[in-house]
């Protein structure tokens, strides 16, 4: 079945630091990715996405971009703020499947001022 | 995006009460979906709620335990029965904006514990 592997956590990085979270995946066909974050206290918010190969999705300086190759989709920003501190979940919604979500794992990031 | 209300958004639900969870879409969706997040864990889809059929159970989760309703197409309701510690989670209910599972958001969650 469609399955998500994400990078383990907890990432503690300080402020301004190059973020870099792992996602693979395993489906058939053609799916979709995302990433959603949950900032402490609160529900999921989808941050980026990507609808079919190659795609780049890019939101609040994060971006990721849908590799068919090597079934990936990592997620990275440039330059962090304590702001970022949150849950990040990658998943994958695959046609077929009527398009329900997996998840991975979660990967915990905080940011240090 | 869409915008989806849930209630309560928080519960402290006692031991063997069932509690009925409410998801408010503003828009109308085919697609609904009910998750559980259990402490720290990430997200299981407990089922899938179309309008005008019943609902499509995952594997490890029953009617019987959750019931779930869905009326029209922008309103579903989740109860989660005869509750047990073991309850206390994050439900969350999502839908699919543009029905072709590319525009999928979430509710704030519903956020019980059960004592």
């Amino acid at each position: 079945g469609d399955s998500v592997t994400q990078m383990e956590g907890p990432v503690t990085l300080s402020e301004e630091a190059f973020l870099t979270i792992n996602c693979t995946y395993t489906a058939t066909g053609y799916p979709s990715l995302f990433w959603y974050v949950q900032y402490p206290g609160e529900g999921l918010q989808l941050l980026l996405k990507a609808t079919k190969a190659d795609d780049k999705g890019s939101n609040k300086g994060f971006e990721a971009t849908y590799r068919k190759e090597t079934t990936s989709f990592h997620l990275e920003k440039g330059s962090v703020q304590v702001s970022d501190s949150a849950v990040y979940f990658c998943a994958l919604s695959a046609p077929g499947y009527d398009y329900k979500l997996s998840f991975g794992a979660g990967t915990t990031v905080t940011v240090r001022a | 995006s869409a915008v989806i209300s849930q209630k309560p958004s928080r519960d402290i639900c006692q031991r063997g009460t069932s509690l009925t969870i409410q998801c408010q879409v503003d828009s109308q969706v085919t697609m609904m979906f009910w998750y559980r997040q259990q402490p720290g864990q990430s997200l299981t889809l407990i089922a899938t709620a179309n309008q005008g059929s019943e609902a499509t159970y995952e594997s490890g989760f029953v009617i019987d335990k959750f019931p779930i309703s869905r009326p029209n197409l922008t309103f579903s309701t989740l109860t989660v029965s005869n509750m047990s510690p073991e309850d206390s989670s994050i439900y969350l209910c999502s839908v699919d904006q543009g029905g072709l599972g590319n525009t999928i958001y979430f509710g704030e969650g519903s956020w019980l514990t059960v004592v």
